[in-house]
């Protein structure tokens, strides 16, 4: 069954410090998605591409964070300047595009800020 | 998208059937019902969706009332591994609007 993979699994870094975290999504899928999940607290969405161009972002996607898709297969988030409540796993995700919107979550990347 | 309101947490023996209620009372008519679990700190994981009529997949049933303000996910044999926080939305793919939003879901333990 095709996947969405994250990496890395789990990173650490110091307050301050950029991060990349990368995602391949499936293969053939249109729309990706960045969501977010503080320990404990819900599954909050970051944002969503398509075309090569974020669709929509949510308040928390301020201009720390921004997107790329740079060879037509990773999908990438990064965060230029880390605090410390960027803390949370991060999810990916992907969409076909076709038919009902399922989207399918990579196992995340846990993001642990100094 | 409309509001979901979903128990805050169940329990089901192991092998019987789980019933998971939500209610969608101010969902639109162009508003699926998608179900999503996250077991433990995994990616949410799609379950099943539907309009109107009842669905079954290889995971579960999904049974929406007639008058679509409320739904019930069945895991027709529960197992261990079904633990985990199940989520409903409510969602009509709209161009520019097209996220899901996770609510804070039902915590299902099965019990042994």
């Amino acid at each position: 069954e095709p996947e969405v993979t994250q990496t890395p699994s789990h990173q650490v870094t110091q307050m301050g410090q950029e991060v990349i975290l990368r995602c391949v999504p499936i293969s053939n899928h249109l729309y990706f998605y960045w969501y977010r999940q503080i320990l404990g607290q819900k599954v909050e969405f970051l944002v969503s591409f398509y075309n090569n161009e974020i669709s929509e972002k949510s308040e928390i996607f301020d201009d720390q964070f921004s997107v790329e898709r740079p060879d037509g297969s990773n999908f990438t988030l990064k965060i230029r300047s880390t605090k410390l409540e960027d803390s949370a796993m991060y999810f990916c995700a992907s969409y076909s595009g076709l038919g009902a919107n399922v989207l399918t979550f990579g196992a995340g990347s846990r993001l642990t800020v100094l | 998208d409309a509001k979901t309101t979903q128990p805050t947490s169940m329990d089901c023996a192991e092998g019987r059937a789980a019933n998971l209620p939500c209610n969608h009372s101010t969902i639109s008519g162009n508003e699926y019902v998608y179900w999503y679990r996250q077991i433990h700190s995994q990616g949410p994981q799609y379950i099943i969706h539907g309009l109107k009529n009842n669905e079954t997949n290889e995971m579960a049933s999904l049974i929406i009332t007639e008058d679509r303000k409320s739904s019930t996910l069945i895991l027709p044999h529960a197992t261990l591994r079904d633990t985990a926080v199940y989520y409903c939305i409510a969602y009509g793919y709209n161009f520019g609007n097209e996220k899901l939003t996770f609510g804070t879901g039902t915590r299902l333990t099965i019990i042994p």
